[in-house]
């Protein structure tokens, strides 16, 4: 399942297809990127970051990619577990001490 | 478990009361920070203190305070309480105060009535 186009804010993927979360991302000076997943009733849990130098990254299972041309920032989950439902959000620094989040993105994994 | 811990877990008060809320960092993370969570605003960043001095200040209410104590925990204060500041609050903290890796705790459940 993907989400295409800025963003949309709800995905539904088939357990053990690929995931694909898309963000646009607002000020062209952010210099580091973060993703975080949100579950029912908890706080954010840190995924994956990335900073303005690279073009991708890499870690269990995720997959971060940077586009600096477009301001864009996307989220590959492999083989989508039910585990993986949860509420998906981008976040940049700009350099000012902060997080600036996007809004979210549900994604429900169908059995 | 981000080893980030915040109390209480729920709370309900009346229009017009104060409440603290607490949070204490990771071990060994000088920076706290403190975000507002409401069902039609995200996730809002309110105030950001590091080492026990304010650093960076959001969309905080001036009903709103927070300090930073010697321990490095901290407390954000709400007064005068609205409908409206029912809200899941969050803490977060991270090692170096620049904004980046944060690590967030399991929040707190502000319900006013």
């Amino acid at each position: 399942g993907e989400s295409v186009g800025l963003h949309l804010p709800t995905l539904s993927v088939q357990e053990g297809d690929n995931s694909i979360i898309n963000c646009a991302y607002s000020n062209s000076a952010s210099d580091y990127f973060i993703w975080y997943k949100q579950e029912s009733g908890k706080g954010p849990q840190f995924i994956i970051d990335i900073r303005s130098n690279m073009d991708k990254r890499q870690g269990q299972r995720v997959t971060v990619l940077l586009n600096k041309t477009v301001k864009h920032l996307s989220l590959q989950i492999a083989a989508t577990q039910p585990g993986d439902s949860a509420v998906y959000f981008c976040a940049e620094n700009n350099n000012d001490y902060k997080l600036s989040f996007g809004a979210g993105t549900t994604v429900t994994v169908r059995a | 478990d981000s080893g980030v811990t915040q109390t209480p877990k729920h709370l309900i008060t009346a229009t017009g009361q104060r409440v603290t809320l607490r949070c204490s960092p990771r071990s060994g993370d000088l920076s706290v920070y403190w975000y507002q969570q409401s069902l039609d605003q995200g996730l809002q960043f309110l105030i950001q203190y590091y080492n026990g001095e304010e650093r960076a200040k959001g969309n905080i209410l001036e009903r709103f305070s927070a300090q930073q104590f010697p321990d490095l925990h901290s407390e954000l204060n709400l007064s005068s309480l609205e409908l409206g500041d029912s809200a899941l609050y969050f803490c977060a903290s991270s090692a170096d105060g620049l904004g980046d890796e944060q690590y967030f705790g399991p929040g707190t459940r502000l319900t006013v009535t």
